[in-house]
């Protein structure tokens, strides 16, 4: 089965500085998806990226932007400029490419505290 | 843009007491799923649906049932609601694409005291 460990329960950053969030997965697939989920205190769930894991290029969106490492299986989080509406609790999550496994597997969760 | 509905919001119960959380999509998704995301955790599947009366368990099955007779609505039952249900629970769907995220809805808050 297929497991997603967030090693930092809780992370802090200046705004407009930049903050790395972690996130490590164990899997024996060769092809998968990895996301980042952001939960503000709304309760809302809202994507912040996606990575398919057979593309090398890291995918970015904005000021988001991650760095891939498929052989060590990381899957990093960078906010760059880091504002106060990014305040939330992040959540990395795994999403096999095999037929028929549709379910998304959660890590447990890093909560970013942006210092004004 | 409706999107994934969960109803209610907030929910208390009574041990032994029973309801049922709502969900419905009006994005015609094949695939359906419930989540619980107990304090300070990440989300555990419950129960998920890749179409219209199929339905089949996730990590966290027991003490809860699903059915699915159409494509838009996915309703959770709990029956003998236990204080190891308290959650905030979560309705999500999908299209039939894997590398597509899920769709969250807001999400129901349920005590059980």
């Amino acid at each position: 089965a297929q497991t997603v460990t967030q090693s930092q329960p809780e992370m802090s950053v200046q705004e407009a500085e930049t903050v790395t969030l972690s996130c490590t997965y164990d899997t024996s697939e060769s092809d998968y998806y990895l996301f980042w989920y952001k939960q503000p205190p709304s309760r809302q769930m809202i994507l912040v990226i996606r990575q398919e894991a057979y593309k090398q290029q890291n995918a970015t969106e904005n000021r988001f932007s991650v760095n891939f490492q498929k052989a060590a299986k990381s899957f990093s989080l960078k906010i760059s400029d880091s504002q106060l509406g990014d305040a939330a609790m992040y959540f990395c999550a795994y999403r096999s490419a095999r037929e028929g496994a549709q379910k998304l597997v959660f890590g447990q969760g890093t909560r970013l505290t942006i210092n004004p | 843009n409706a999107g994934v509905t969960q109803t209610p919001k907030f929910r208390i119960l009574k041990i032994g007491q029973s309801m049922t959380l709502q969900c419905t999509q009006d994005m015609n998704h094949n695939y359906m799923y419930w989540y619980r995301q107990d304090p300070g955790m990440g989300l555990k599947l419950i129960y998920y649906s890749v179409g219209a009366g199929i339905t089949d368990k996730g990590e966290v099955p027991n003490g809860y049932n699903v059915s699915r007779s159409t494509t838009e609505d996915f309703p959770l039952r709990l029956e003998l609601a236990a204080p190891s249900q308290t959650s905030v629970y979560f309705c999500a769907s999908s299209p039939s694409l894997s590398r597509i995220s899920l769709f969250f809805g807001s999400g129901t808050q349920l005590s059980v005291l």
